[in-house]
């Protein structure tokens, strides 16, 4: 079956550190361009990252832009996402979401995670 | 960042309405836009892809529309399973961003 499983998720503090991991199955994560999606409790989605296939280029939304980065590990299937200086208004579900891309100009996210819970708070 | 602007921001329709979802880019995004479903307590689910490209499995009754800045989600005949927050993402440029969400309920 092909699926995404998150974990990592919990409750930090303002200012410290998380990582997020979202491991693969039935599919190699490595031959897609995969993504992170939040959603703030009771608030819309929010893109947040993309590692893309091939080319590993990196890219973040202006609200997670160094403090944020994607990674994955082809040995492990995984995707990850390390989150540092956390803050009050990181507090969300996290989702990975793969990008079925089915042509070279289309992206489709096509399988997502359940979601992963981060709490910032004191 | 390119804006994407849904509207309306809530809908209450009867089982077997039409329902028209639109959704406005701030810039020409070509039909780089897709539309996902997201019902509570779940993730989202992939519903239509470049504009009108309906993804396998999904029900013939959701269409899309559109090119440039305006996009249309409908579904042709309300079903009560089709209760859920509608999200149009464009993927024209990085970042890539949702629109703020279309809630439906049934009447």
């Amino acid at each position: 079956e092909v699926q995404l499983v998150e974990s990592g998720g919990g409750l930090v503090q303002p200012g410290g550190s998380l990582r997020l991991s979202c491991e693969a199955s039935g599919f190699t994560l490595r031959s897609f361009s995969m993504n992170w999606v939040r959603q703030a409790p009771g608030q819309g989605l929010e893109w947040i990252s993309v590692i893309e296939k091939i080319t590993d280029g990196k890219y973040y939304a202006d609200s997670v832009k160094g403090r944020f980065t994607v990674s994955r590990d082809s040995g492990r299937n995984s995707l990850y996402l390390h989150m540092d200086n956390l803050r009050v208004d990181d507090t969300a579900v996290y989702y990975c979401a793969r990008d079925l891309r089915p042509t070279d100009l289309q992206e489709a996210f096509d399988i997502w995670g359940q979601g992963t819970m981060v709490t910032v708070s004191s | 960042a390119i804006q994407m602007t849904q509207s309306p921001s809530s809908l209450s329709a009867s089982v077997g309405d039409r329902v028209t979802i639109a959704c406005r880019a701030s810039q020409g995004i070509r039909n780089d836009l897709g539309w996902y479903q997201q019902k509570p307590g779940k993730a989202p689910d992939l519903l239509i892809y470049a504009a009108s490209t309906l993804q396998s499995g999904v029900p013939s009754r959701f269409s899309g529309s559109g090119s440039g800045t305006d996009f249309t989600l409908t579904i042709s005949s309300l079903q009560p399973e089709d209760v859920a927050t509608y999200y149009c993402l464009q993927d024209y440029s990085y970042p890539f961003t949702f629109g703020q969400g279309t809630k439906l309920e049934i009447k």
